[in-house]
Formats: structure tokens, C-alpha cells, sequence
């Protein structure tokens, strides 16, 4: 219950194109919903977030859609570019820890 | 600020041996966490610290993994003796708090190899 399935687990868009990553939770006390970037070499850092209360939050050609009843969300990446290529994760907090999804390797082709 | 300070970056050791990774938070940051990441099991919470006090240390593995914090400026994680299946990307992250608004700042990491 803990658990946070993400999925594809990778993707290829094509420059321009929309990458959209899924993921689905039961737990109903999670309480926070963020997003993480990671880089080759890098550590995660975060990249977008939602409260569940909220059913969309955009920032730049980011955005992430939630679906409190079907416990799924998802972060869609307008006009996709090669330095979006990058493994995403999604996550949701419970008692100060952040559980994370398995991650989705994103390749933007030029 | 630096950011999250790791070291070293890259560690190969043998089976058996004691492993010790390090870690310096950015100043001012009370929370401090330790991940473990690899293909199979992705990202792990292993341990987490308030103000110098491991608070959860429920995702450490077992007896061979340690973690302490000596003071706010530094933590330490170390695997005695090492394991070839210990072999992963260990980061260590800090925040402010733990409030939705708190990020978690991630280090470089280390990448462990036990041959």
C-alpha cells in the first residue's frame, strides 16, 4: 500500500512532441504528490509538485494532472526538448518520507 | 551554498570490507536522508535524522548498515562488512523541515561497487 507504480518505463518523444508519465497509489494518507528530475550523474531534484486538493498545477511546459478518486496523477511536458531527456520520478509523502515510483527514462529526439 | 556534499564519489572495495560514505548537509538544514538507489529496487529511504537524532531507520537493510550524525554538518553511512549486492547509488538529501514546502536537496551520490 505504500507503493507508487509508474509507468511507462521509458518513453521517446520526438522534439516538440507531448511526454505524458503516469502513476497510480492506494494509500490514501499520502498527502503530497512531487516530481523529481534526475540527470545522469545527478541526484534527484525536484521539478514539480501537488497538493491532492488540487486537480492541476502548471509551471512553464509542465503540468500535473490529478485524479484524487481514481488515485492516479500524471506530468505532462509541453513542447518537449532534448534537455528534457532525463529519468522522472513520481512520488507521494507520508509521515515526513517520500515514497517514489520506479522511474521513467525520457529520450527527446531531435 | 554548495549544496549536498558527498564523498567520495566513486567507491570499488572488495566483499567483506568496511565502506564508509559521507555526507555534509547545507548549513542550516535539520533533516537529513539517506537513499539507496538501484535498477531493481529504485529509490529507498534508509534512514532519516531531525537535528542530529536518527528519527526512522526503518528502511535500513539489516545489521551490516550503520548511519550516524556526529554533529549538523556531518553524517556518515557505513556497510561492515560489504556485500556484492550492496553495490547501488547511495545519496544522502537534506531539508529544511518536512513540510510540503520543504524540498529535499539531493546530493551527487556515491557509486558503490563490491566486487
Amino acid at each position: 500500500q505504500q507503493q507508487v507504480k509508474q509507468s511507462p518505463q521509458s518513453l521517446i518523444v520526438q522534439k516538440g512532441g507531448i511526454s505524458i508519465i503516469n502513476c497510480a497509489y492506494e494509500n490514501t494518507a499520502f498527502d503530497y504528490f512531487p516530481w523529481y528530475q534526475q540527470f545522469p550523474g545527478k541526484g534527484p531534484a525536484l521539478l514539480i509538485a501537488i497538493r491532492p486538493d488540487v486537480s492541476e498545477k502548471k509551471e512553464g511546459r509542465f503540468t500535473i494532472s490529478f485524479n484524487k478518486s481514481a488515485k492516479q496523477f500524471s506530468l505532462h511536458i509541453m513542447d518537449s526538448q532534448p534537455g528534457d531527456s532525463a529519468t522522472y520520478f513520481c512520488a507521494a509523502t507520508v509521515s515526513s518520507k517520500i515514497i517514489f515510483g520506479s522511474g521513467t527514462r525520457l529520450s527527446i529526439r531531435p | 551554498d554548495a549544496g549536498v556534499i558527498q564523498s567520495p564519489r566513486h567507491e570499488v572495495t572488495e566483499m567483506g570490507q568496511e565502506v564508509t560514505l559521507r555526507c555534509k548537509p547545507i548549513s542550516g538544514h535539520d533533516y537529513l536522508f539517506w537513499y539507496r538507489q538501484t535498477m531493481m529496487r529504485g529509490l529507498e529511504l534508509l534512514i532519516y535524522f531531525n537535528n542530529n537524532v536518527p528519527i526512522d531507520d526503518s528502511g535500513m537493510p539489516e545489521d551490516r548498515f550503520s548511519a550516524k550524525m556526529p554533529n549538523a554538518s556531518f553524517s556518515t553511512l557505513k556497510i561492515q562488512p560489504s556485500e556484492p549486492r550492496d553495490s547501488a547509488v547511495y545519496f544522502c538529501a537534506s531539508s529544511l523541515g518536512t513540510q510540503h514546502t520543504d524540498t529535499q536537496y539531493f546530493g551527487p551520490g556515491t557509486r558503490l561497487t563490491v566486487l
